[in-house]
């Protein structure tokens, strides 16, 4: 089945430990995207590539990184630098020659304490 | 600027009854495109409709069916019969000309839909 796939469902860390979030897409989609969510709140873009080794920030990129060496991979590390890192984070990828919209991973729980 | 706003924060409703979910959207665009999203307890974003903005047709799928009016600038989303499956954070969003817009999808807060049986 074609799909995105995030990994771990729930994450736990203690505070200053640096974590990186798993994101892959076997859809052959160009981009892909990073997305934060917190109770109550719409999303908010943290990264999106629309290349491999091509990346651009978001509207939130302080304290987050991500790397972009493979077409099917997208991973997302939450650095001690990030002020708040617990939150919901959504992966989500898109055909650009379509233009269709974005599809998205299950999400990852972080929590931090 | 572009923006998206869901003036209902949660909504309430019996099974059966029919609910509208209001979406207003600002965008100096003349090419865009409206989405919306539905998100279960289980968190995933689920994606129900894309609206490009040089197609005003109404659309109707199933129970579902959306308004887009330019002219007011909305995208109303209406569920008929609602069901208790219903129940989820339902999220409008709005994606410009991916030439301008940077690829960035601009979502509204929510709206929670919570259908009681």
């Amino acid at each position: 089945d074609g799909g995105i796939t995030q990994s771990p469902k729930y994450l736990f860390r203690k505070e200053g430990q640096n974590v990186t979030l798993s994101c892959e897409q076997n859809l052959n989609h160009d981009a892909m995207y990073w997305y934060r969510q917190d109770p109550g709140q719409g999303l908010r873009l943290i990264y999106y590539s629309q290349i491999v080794n091509d990346f651009q920030k978001g509207d939130i990129a302080e304290g987050y990184s991500v790397s972009r060496e493979k077409k099917e991979s997208f991973p997302l590390t939450v650095t001690s630098a990030q002020k708040n890192p617990t939150a919901f984070y959504l992966c989500a990828s898109q055909n650009l020659k379509g233009q269709a919209g974005l599809y998205f991973g299950p999400g990852t729980r972080l929590t931090v304490t | 600027a572009q923006k998206v706003t869901q003036a209902q924060t949660e909504i309430s409703v019996v099974e059966k009854e029919d609910v509208t979910l209001d979406c207003v959207y600002e965008t100096r665009d003349t090419t865009y495109y409206l989405f919306w999203y539905k998100q279960p307890p289980s968190g995933e974003l689920v994606f129900l409709i894309r609206r490009n903005s040089f197609d005003e047709q109404n659309e109707i799928s199933g129970r579902y069916s959306w308004n887009f009016q330019k002219s007011t600038s909305s995208f109303n989303f209406t569920i008929t019969a609602s069901q208790v499956v219903d129940s989820a954070v339902y999220f409008c969003a709005l994606y410009m000309n991916y030439g301008g817009s940077q690829g960035n999808l601009i979502f509204g807060k929510g709206t929670k839909l919570s259908v009681k049986p």
